[in-house]
């Protein structure tokens, strides 16, 4: 089946640094992936929605500027924590859409703790 | 707007119960799908089922099984002979005219021995 991979899995960093995670498709291109953001016992919220060559799409309240997101290639969408804070710390999780009608597949999830 | 309840937050039951998982959603898309997905303490989320909004019909996989009543705009998920690795939290989710996929709030299910 089509598997979606991210990196890292998990990281830790000092609270001002900048994190880059990572979004792969590996056998199957990829033109729209979005990225979700879950806290601790709580659900799935879309963050926002990755085109290919395009600017993201973000859903109300989440900040551009600081959830940096680019899709340079039909298999590789990046999200970049810029200068993070602790409250920043959370479990990213990207998904791609494989063709339409609803095809999406997760990637294993990064874990992200900000010191 | 698009909705997605699960009432549920947490179930306990002893293995080989059966339990049922609610999930209502709310669309006004004439086209949707609706989705399960099992995510365990590792965190992945783990594919269960997709289903169109034109297929009503009832679905059985193993001991897994799943109740679509668009009159009644629910998708029930019901585990047959629970085990212990059943134990995760269970969302319901709901994807429109995009492909954007609204999550419910998520059931936590403990399955214990």
């Amino acid at each position: 089946g089509a598997v979606v991979s991210q990196h890292p899995s998990w990281v830790i960093c000092k609270s001002g640094t900048s994190v880059k995670i990572e979004c792969r498709s590996l056998d199957f291109q990829a033109t729209t992936m979005f990225w979700y953001r879950q806290f601790p016992k709580q659900s799935l919220m879309l963050m926002a929605t990755s085109n290919e060559g395009s600017k993201a799409t973000y859903e109300q309240g989440v900040e551009k500027d600081k959830f940096l997101i680019n899709h340079a290639s039909l298999t590789l969408s990046t999200l970049t924590v810029t200068s993070a804070h602790p409250e920043d710390s959370s479990f990213y999780i990207c998904s791609a859409a494989r063709g339409s009608h609803g095809e999406l597949f997760f990637g294993e999830g990064s874990r992200l703790t900000v010191l | 707007a698009q909705k997605v309840t699960q009432a549920q937050t947490e179930i306990s039951v002893v293995e080989k119960e059966d339990v049922t998982l609610d999930c209502v959603y709310e669309t006004r898309d004439t086209t949707y799908y609706l989705f399960w997905y099992k995510q365990p303490p590792s965190g992945e989320l783990v594919f269960l089922i997709r289903r169109n909004s034109f297929d009503e019909q009832n679905e059985i996989s193993g001991r897994y099984s799943w109740n679509f009543q668009k009159s009644t705009s629910s998708f029930n998920f019901t585990i047959t002979a629970s085990q212990v690795v059943d134990s995760a939290v269970y969302f319901c989710a709901l994807m429109g005219n995009t492909d954007k996929l609204i999550f419910g709030t998520g059931t936590r299910l403990q399955v214990f021995p």
